[in-house]
C-alpha cells in the first residue's frame, strides 16, 4: 500500500523558475490538499481539491497553481518561485464519510535561492 | 469561525512520566478531531482520531486522548513517555460540512530528557 508519494523530495531552484511538485495517491480518495509548513505558521492550506477538475483556494494560494486531471494526481506549481516560497510542502488526501482523516505524504522541501 | 489552539509552544519531560498536551476548538458543529505526530523530517502520522461515541480514544504507540465538549478540549495523554516520542504533536478539526477542510494546531514540541 503505497498511501501517498511525493516528488521531488529535495528541490533547491532559482528565484523566478517554475516549478512543480507531484503528488500521488494510491487510496482513490476524492479530497486532496496541499500545505505548506514553516516555523511559527504550523500547517497552511494552500489549495485543495474535492473531485477530479474541482480545485479550490485555501489559505495562501497566491503565487500557486494546481490541476487534477486525475483523481491520484495532484500537482502544484510554482509559476515564478521567490523565496518567501522556501518552505516544506505536504500533499494530503480524505475521504468524506464515518472515520474520515486525513493522511499525509513525506513532505517536499523547496529551497528557493 | 473554526480554529484549534495548542496553548503550549514547547513541552519538556522526563522518560517515564506522563504526559499531557492541551488542545482547544472552536467549531459550531460536533467535530472531527485528531491527533498527529511529526518526527523530524517526516510527514504527520495519525496518532488517533474521534468523532462519536465513547470520549476516551486510545490510539497508536499508546497514546488517548478525552474529548470534553463542555470544555471545547480534546488533550493528549500518555501515562509514561519513552524518548521516542520526542516529536511535534498537531491538533485538528475536521469540517465535514465546510468542504472537507481540517484545520490544524501550530503544534507543539515535545522534548524527553532522560
Amino acid at each position: 500500500d503505497a498511501g501517498i508519494t511525493q516528488s521531488p523530495r529535495y528541490k533547491i531552484t532559482e528565484t523566478g523558475r517554475q516549478v512543480t511538485l507531484m503528488c500521488h495517491q494510491t487510496w482513490s480518495h476524492s479530497y486532496m490538499f496541499w500545505y505548506r509548513q514553516d516555523l511559527g505558521h504550523g500547517l497552511r492550506l494552500i489549495y485543495y481539491s474535492a473531485a477530479a477538475d474541482i480545485t479550490d483556494k485555501g489559505e495562501v494560494p497566491d503565487g500557486y497553481v494546481v490541476s487534477r486531471s486525475k483523481t491520484e494526481n495532484f500537482p502544484l506549481t510554482l509559476e515564478s518561485a521567490t523565496r518567501s516560497q522556501t518552505s516544506v510542502y505536504f500533499c494530503a488526501s480524505s475521504e468524506l464519510g464515518t472515520g474520515l482523516a486525513i493522511y499525509f505524504g513525506e513532505g517536499s522541501w523547496l529551497t528557493v535561492v | 469561525a473554526q480554529s484549534v489552539t495548542q496553548p503550549d509552544i514547547h513541552i519538556t519531560v522526563s522518560e517515564g512520566a506522563s504526559l499531557e498536551l492541551r488542545c482547544n476548538y472552536s467549531y459550531g458543529a460536533t467535530p472531527y478531531l485528531f491527533w498527529y505526530v511529526q518526527s523530524p523530517g517526516q510527514g504527520l502520522q495519525l496518532l488517533l482520531k474521534y468523532f462519536s461515541g465513547d470520549t476516551l480514544v486510545q490510539g497508536i504507540k499508546g497514546f488517548e486522548a478525552e474529548f470534553k465538549r463542555s470544555q471545547s478540549s480534546f488533550n493528549l495523554r500518555k501515562p509514561s513517555v519513552h524518548w521516542s516520542d520526542a516529536a511535534e504533536y498537531f491538533c485538528a478539526v475536521g469540517a465535514p460540512n465546510t468542504g472537507n477542510q481540517f484545520y490544524f494546531g501550530t503544534g507543539t514540541s515535545l522534548t524527553v530528557i532522560p
